[in-house]
């Protein structure tokens, strides 16, 4: 669900388990989205991409996936594991008029904790 | 470096102080952003360089912000006379791509927390 401030959305599972992470883009001139992680302390580290000729992309242990109709994105991360616990960002190059990849805007954030 | 490098990690400033934060991007690196993350919140875009030249400034919040990148490799955040809502993260992220590149990897350094009292 939505949420303000320091009220962030949280997803709890279980290691082993499989995480379904969303997000709600609202640019229509949006490109290129990309999934971040960031830990406590650390700044965010890149996870991974999707340019919006794909609906589908998949790497290691994590695949996000793009519905441009309802502007949506998810990430998958599979056999989870609890390193893999940290807030999950979804980012979009839509305000630099879908021209650029460094100029994002960063959704609020999921919090994922993974218990052992 | 291995990294990006920012320091210092933590500035404790008081109301009307002037602070500067300083990132060392990977070398080789011709992008730089630096981008300020509230409490809670993900980060928000400031400002952009292209080697030396500042192309895009357009998220800086007000006049009291300024950065440079004299020479295209360090580059300094200055807050003039900071106010509490000035407290944030600022992070700094260096790219191989240039700004016109559709796609590329952002490489954040930890930040620096700024807390203005």
């Amino acid at each position: 669900g939505e949420s303000v401030g320091l009220h962030l959305p949280t997803l709890s599972v279980q290691e082993g388990d499989n995480s379904i992470i969303n997000c709600a883009y609202s640019n229509s001139a949006s490109d290129y989205f990309i999934w971040y992680k960031q830990e406590s302390g650390k700044g965010p580290q890149f996870i991974i991409d999707i340019r919006s000729n794909m609906d589908k992309r998949q790497g290691q242990r994590v695949t996000v996936l793009l519905n441009k109709t309802v502007k949506h994105l998810s990430l998958q991360i599979a056999a989870t594991q609890p390193g893999d616990s940290a807030v999950y960002f979804c980012a979009e190059n839509g305000s630099a008029g879908g021209t650029s990849y460094g100029k994002l805007t960063f959704g609020q954030g999921t919090i994922l904790t993974v218990h052992p | 470096g291995a990294g990006v490098s920012q320091s210092p990690r933590y500035k404790v400033a008081k109301r009307g102080q002037d602070v500067a934060l300083r990132c060392d991007p990977i070398s080789g690196h011709v992008s730089l952003f630096w981008y300020q993350q509230a409490l809670g919140q993900g980060p928000e875009f400031l400002t952009y360089f292209q080697n030396e030249a500042q192309l895009d400034k357009s998220g800086l919040p007000s006049d009291r912000f300024f950065a440079e990148r004299p020479e295209g490799s360090v580059s300094t955040l200055k807050i003039q006379r900071t106010q509490q809502e000035d407290s944030a993260v600022y992070l700094c992220a260096s790219s191989l791509e240039y700004w016109g590149t559709q796609t590329g990897e952002l490489f954040f350094g930890e930040g620096s927390r700024l807390t203005v009292l």
